[in-house]
């Protein structure tokens, strides 16, 4: 089955404690992108990788870190977390730039 | 303007009827549109898109129209079921050198018995 796989789900953790969160797709796309949700704001995009070792910021990128060393793999890293990104975060692929996303089924992440 | 908004923050409607969702942006120069459905602790699921070269396109029970006229975007849904409750998105894409897409907040689509 096609999918965007993200793990954990769920993480509650402390200021400062880093941390990774892990997103896997199996259907060779090409790009791939994290968001994060929050309530009367919509779907922000953090990073975004257009293919392997190429990343790039999107519209929230402080405090985050992205790698892209394998196709199928985009893991977001958190070094230092702090209470304001506590949030639902989302990665997702796409086969090309002008198709739509395939989204993973979230990562609620809560620092206390 | 506000780029990629929606007009109603929660839609009712009863079941079997139509249902009309919203969305207005302000970039003239986007070039792809998206609606997607988010249900209650899942990811967005991709519905429907629509390039900009087209003022409508239909799928199963979804039509989606474009105005690029007005900057108007609507997601048509027929015959509405339980299942359709969700929130939906609208999203634009610039065509730019920038990945990603502008999201709107969301409608709340809310079926009655």
């Amino acid at each position: 089955e096609a999918q965007v796989t993200q793990n954990p789900r769920y993480l509650i953790t402390v200021t400062g404690k880093k941390l990774t969160v892990t997103c896997s797709q199996n259907m060779n796309h090409e790009y791939m992108s994290w968001y994060r949700q929050d309530p009367g704001l919509g779907l922000r995009q953090i990073y975004y990788s257009m293919n392997v070792e190429v990343t790039d910021k999107g519209d929230v990128p402080e405090g985050y870190k992205v790698s892209r060393k394998e196709k199928r793999n985009f893991p977001l890293i958190l070094e230092s977390p702090s209470p304001n990104q506590t949030s639902l975060y989302f990665c997702a692929s796409r086969l090309r730039f002008n198709q739509p996303q395939h989204f993973g089924d979230g990562t609620r992440l809560s620092i206390l | 303007g506000e780029s990629v908004g929606l007009h109603l923050p929660t839609l009712s409607v009863q079941e079997g009827d139509n249902s009309i969702i919203n969305c207005a942006y302000s970039n003239s120069a986007s070039d792809y549109f998206i609606w997607y459905k988010q249900e209650s602790g899942k990811g967005p699921q991709f519905i429907i898109d629509i390039r900009s070269n087209m003022d409508k396109r239909q799928g199963q029970r979804v039509t989606v129209l474009l105005n690029k006229t007005v900057k108007h975007l609507s997601l048509q849904i027929a015959a509405t079921q339980p299942g359709d409750s969700a929130v939906y998105f609208c999203a634009e894409r610039t065509g730019g050198g920038a990945d990603g897409l502008t999201f709107g907040k969301g409608t709340h689509l809310i079926i009655q018995p």
